[in-house]
């Protein structure tokens, strides 16, 4: 049972343009909401995480929503760079003290 | 400041044989983790250390895994016997707390294929 869905498993976007990740999530106890970016044969580094008191959080090009209701976060890149070609990884816990939950990554191809 | 560094990083072994994979972590990290990605999937945890006691291993499968952090320090994660379906990458990963929400730092992984 899936329980952080990343329903994407691949995305092109255009360099300069703005590209948006989603993720979804099937448990209501998840609080805790962090993005990680991994480059092939190296392991994932931590982008940006979000706590369910906040329905936005930003850094620098990147900004992750939260809409609870829909058990719903995206990231948004603006303005992608091709630097930002990688899987994109989700993950959740209910707080964070507890194990993180990850999604399947969504590799994200910008084109120049 | 040196990373996560985990040896080796590949390895291909037969089902049935056994394998063991290092960890160092970065100097001073309390927490170590080990997970396992398997191709298309996302990392899932197997075990989660704090110093050289054990706070997670839920998800490790005791029959044939088995992992230890002696020293508080490296660690090491083996499986004995492999089977064909432990095919994946071995990350380990460290964080200066024992909040798995806060910022874990991941070595390279080792790719294991067992034939």
């Amino acid at each position: 049972d899936q329980q952080v869905k990343q329903n994407s498993p691949s995305l092109s976007v255009q360099e300069g343009r703005i590209s948006i990740l989603n993720c979804d999530y099937t448990n209501s106890m998840f609080d805790y909401f962090l993005w990680y970016k991994k480059y092939p044969a190296e392991g994932p580094t931590f982008l940006i995480s979000i706590s369910s008191i906040k329905d936005k959080n930003e850094d620098g090009r990147f900004t992750v929503f939260l809409n609870k209701s829909a058990k719903h976060l995206s990231l948004h890149i603006v303005p992608s760079q091709p630097g930002d070609s990688a899987v994109y990884f989700c993950a959740a816990s209910p707080d964070s003290n507890y194990q993180l939950i990850w999604g399947a990554g969504t590799k994200l191809i910008i084109k120049p | 400041e040196a990373g996560v560094a985990q040896s080796p990083r590949y390895k291909i072994i037969e089902k049935r044989q056994s394998v063991a994979f290092w960890c160092n972590p970065i100097s001073g990290h309390a927490t170590l983790y080990w997970y396992q990605q398997i191709l298309g999937q996302g990392p899932k945890l197997l075990i989660q250390f704090q110093n050289n006691g054990v706070v997670d291993d839920s998800q490790l499968p005791k029959d044939r895994f088995s992992a230890e952090r002696l020293k508080g320090v490296d660690s090491t994660l083996k499986i004995q016997p492999a089977k064909l379906e432990d095919s994946a990458v071995y990350l380990c990963a460290s964080s200066p707390t024992h909040r798995s929400g806060d910022t874990q730092y991941f070595g390279p992984g080792t790719r294991l294929t067992v034939l």
